[in-house]
């Protein structure tokens, strides 16, 4: 599967919006872009994918380029909830196959 | 959406004792399921696939003879730990896959093992 790379670590403002890059240069045509969260202690919570179109749902945004190697997720309220390890993974569609984690990016909402 | 319970969510056990960890697919099917290990501060990692009614695959340096995998039905897969030791405390974490929608894989609470 493709790898991914996020920042570390971003603070947001509450109630502003929250803007999560991830690069995925080597990324396939047949690869979806999966964001999901960990807040802390918890499971992995699925937010949002997408293939190459932008995607919206009630959680969150996703902007993929035009040339699919890279992507934004946009939470476009951040609250103190929202306070979680961000993870970006790439991987092939319509297979069972396991998610790949990364690093990640830690979230900080900040009051 | 969809919903995998992990029972329990946390444990103490002394070292040397057995502990079985129980994943099951609420709402759906699951005919894959994943068995995945986070420590303190790392990302989670992939332990074993759990197909049901076939034996487990197990990641590179994981003991199968440790870590016993167990996927009797479509909703239920349970991981044993045997013979715990301090080291193999960690958060264990299970997800599973909906048959007619593979696209998403969805992820029980998480259970904490502390072995004493």
């Amino acid at each position: 599967d493709a790898k991914t790379t996020q920042p570390p670590s971003m603070d947001c403002a509450e109630g502003r919006a929250a803007n999560l890059p991830c690069n995925h240069s080597t990324i396939s045509g047949n690869e979806y872009v999966y964001w999901y969260r960990q807040i802390h202690s918890q499971g992995p919570q699925y937010i949002i994918h997408g293939l190459k179109n932008n995607e919206t749902n009630e959680m969150a945004s996703l902007i993929i380029t035009e040339d699919r190697k890279s992507s934004t997720l946009i939470l476009p309220h951040a609250t103190l909830r929202d306070t979680a390890v961000y993870y970006c993974i790439v991987r092939p569609s319509g297979s069972a196959r396991q998610l790949t984690f990364g690093s990640g990016t830690q979230l900080t909402v900040l009051p | 959406g969809a919903v995998v319970s992990q029972h329990p969510s946390w444990v103490i056990c002394k070292s040397g004792t057995s502990v079985k960890i129980e994943c099951r697919s609420l709402d759906f099917q699951a005919t894959t399921m994943f068995w995945y290990r986070q420590f303190p501060k790392q990302s989670l990692m992939l332990m074993a696939t759990s197909n049901e009614g076939s034996k487990a695959t197990y990641e590179q340096g994981v003991e199968k003879d440790k870590f016993l995998i167990n996927h009797a039905s479509l909703t239920l897969s349970t991981l044993t730990v045997t013979s715990a030791h301090p080291e193999d405390s960690s958060f264990y974490i299970c997800s599973a896959t909906m048959d007619r929608a593979r696209e998403k894989l969805f992820f029980g609470s998480g259970t904490q093992l502390s072995v004493l």
